[in-house]
């Protein structure tokens, strides 16, 4: 069965002060790793897909990295609008995982002024 | 584009009633997928449809949990009878195609079983 683990379930920055969102999985082939941003009483909203280990996106302050067992949310010189839960999931490849998107449990980041 | 519609926003029932949500999803998304979101965790697959065929219910308490999609558009989904711990936010997500496409998420329908 595929897991997802993030971590921390909290954090909580400066304005300004760097810092790194972690995603742990184990899945059965990776055919995608997800992330989502979520905000109170709304519905996650796509942030970044990555496909192989090495691969990086950029978003704004945002930028997702993939290796072969983690993925990690680099947020940089965060402001106060980046307060969120941050999602990361994963899609199957193999056997009862195909097509499965998996979601981990989220980080709460707040961004104080 | 106008995004995924869900209703209602909200509903407070007692357990043993029954409920119903709607969702709406993004015109020309073939795939639809219904998640229960618990307080403090991630989305849970119930159920996915691709047009009016379901993919995907092996995650879905077939006892008490039923879901159509008509028509490969709209979607319902049906507690009955409803248990306490059915409580929890249902989101309705539709992408484009299945596999590797991104979820456009509703904001969902937060129950309250009492």
């Amino acid at each position: 069965e595929d897991q997802v683990t993030q971590s921390p379930e909290a954090l909580r920055l400066q304005e300004g002060e760097s810092s790194s969102l972690n995603c742990s999985y184990t899945v059965s082939g990776l055919r995608g790793l997800f992330w989502y941003r979520q905000d109170p009483g709304k519905g996650p909203e796509f942030l970044f897909t990555l496909y192989s280990a090495g691969e990086e996106k950029e978003k704004e302050r945002l930028k997702a990295t993939l290796t072969k067992k983690e993925s990690f949310l680099h947020i940089t010189a965060p402001k106060p609008e980046d307060s969120a839960t941050y999602l990361c999931a994963v899609l199957g490849a193999g056997g009862t995982s195909y097509g499965k998107l998996t979601f981990g449990q989220g980080t709460i980041l707040t961004v104080h002024p | 584009e106008a995004g995924v519609a869900q209703s209602p926003r909200y509903k407070i029932i007692e357990k043993r009633q029954s409920v119903a949500f709607w969702c709406n999803p993004i015109s020309g998304h073939a795939t639809l997928y219904w998640y229960q979101q618990i307080l403090g965790q991630g989305p849970k697959l119930l159920i996915q449809f691709q047009n009016n065929g379901v993919v995907d219910d092996s995650q879905l308490p077939k006892d008490r949990f039923s879901a159509e999609r008509l028509k490969g558009v709209d979607s319902t989904l049906k507690i009955q009878p409803a248990k306490l711990e059915d409580s929890a936010v249902y989101l309705c997500a539709s992408s484009l195609r299945s596999y590797n496409s991104p979820l456009h998420f509703g904001n969902g329908t937060r129950l309250t079983v009492t």
